[in-house]
């Protein structure tokens, strides 16, 4: 079974600052990860999934790297609308188990 | 544009069967050649997968639920359906329908909804 580890846990930044936030898969997933953005009473939403590309309408502040096991999400100049919790996921387990990090809270 | 909206029971007593079904508008659930499922979030916590299901022919679960969980499909409704047996308190979620990125079931969710809180007790 494949573990996601995400961290920090807790990301305190300044607005227009920017963040990077890591995901360490357990094994080498090559570039089956996808990242999620969560505000507060929302769904979560996809950001970036082939651990670089960006879905559909996703600002170009945030971006995606990484491949094998270490995996980055920078978001440069945060605005105000970007502090929330932030997942990563894996989706090279077969039979599939989308197994999701713990999350990184980015606070102001 | 698809949406996806979840309905269903937001109480459900314990050892019961917990049954919620996605609504698919703004697209067919039959043509369109996705994996849907379910994602759970207990609160305050992080997100996990249920599993997923392509034309009712392949289904996918999580190994840890496995032995309580279906999902289904009712094309001729556009809709999809988690029935999840014996539930405990340890079930208390918000339930998320969702939508896979393409016809696998191993790949990224691009489309969700809303989500549905779903309280197991007495």
């Amino acid at each position: 079974e494949i573990m996601m580890t995400q961290s920090p846990a807790t990301l305190s930044v300044s607005p227009g600052e920017g963040a990077t936030l890591s995901c360490r898969a357990s094994q080498n997933i090559y570039s089956n990860l996808a990242w999620y953005q969560q505000r507060p009473g929302q769904a979560p939403r996809l950001l970036i999934h082939g651990a670089s590309t960006r879905a559909t309408g996703v600002p170009a502040r945030f971006s995606g790297t990484g491949s094998g096991t270490d995996f980055t999400l920078t978001i440069t100049s945060l605005q105000s609308e970007d502090f929330a919790v932030y997942y990563c996921q894996e989706y090279e387990s077969w039979p599939p188990r989308a197994t999701f990090g713990g999350g990184t809270k980015v606070q102001i | 544009q698809l949406q996806l909206q979840e309905s269903g029971p937001g109480l459900v007593k314990p050892s019961e069967t917990l049954s919620l079904t996605c609504t698919v508008s703004g697209g067919s659930i039959n043509s369109d050649h996705y994996y849907w499922g379910w994602i759970r979030q207990p609160p305050g916590e992080g997100l996990e997968w249920i599993g997923s299901v392509f034309s009712s022919v392949n289904t996918y679960y999580n190994p840890s639920l496995k032995s309580r969980v279906t999902i289904s499909i009712d094309a001729s409704k556009n809709k999809f359906s988690l029935r999840l047996s014996s539930v405990t308190a340890a079930d208390t979620s918000v339930y998320y329908c969702v939508r896979h990125v393409g016809a696998t079931a191993a790949h990224a969710f691009d489309v969700w909804g809303q989500g549905t809180m779903v309280t197991v007790s007495s």
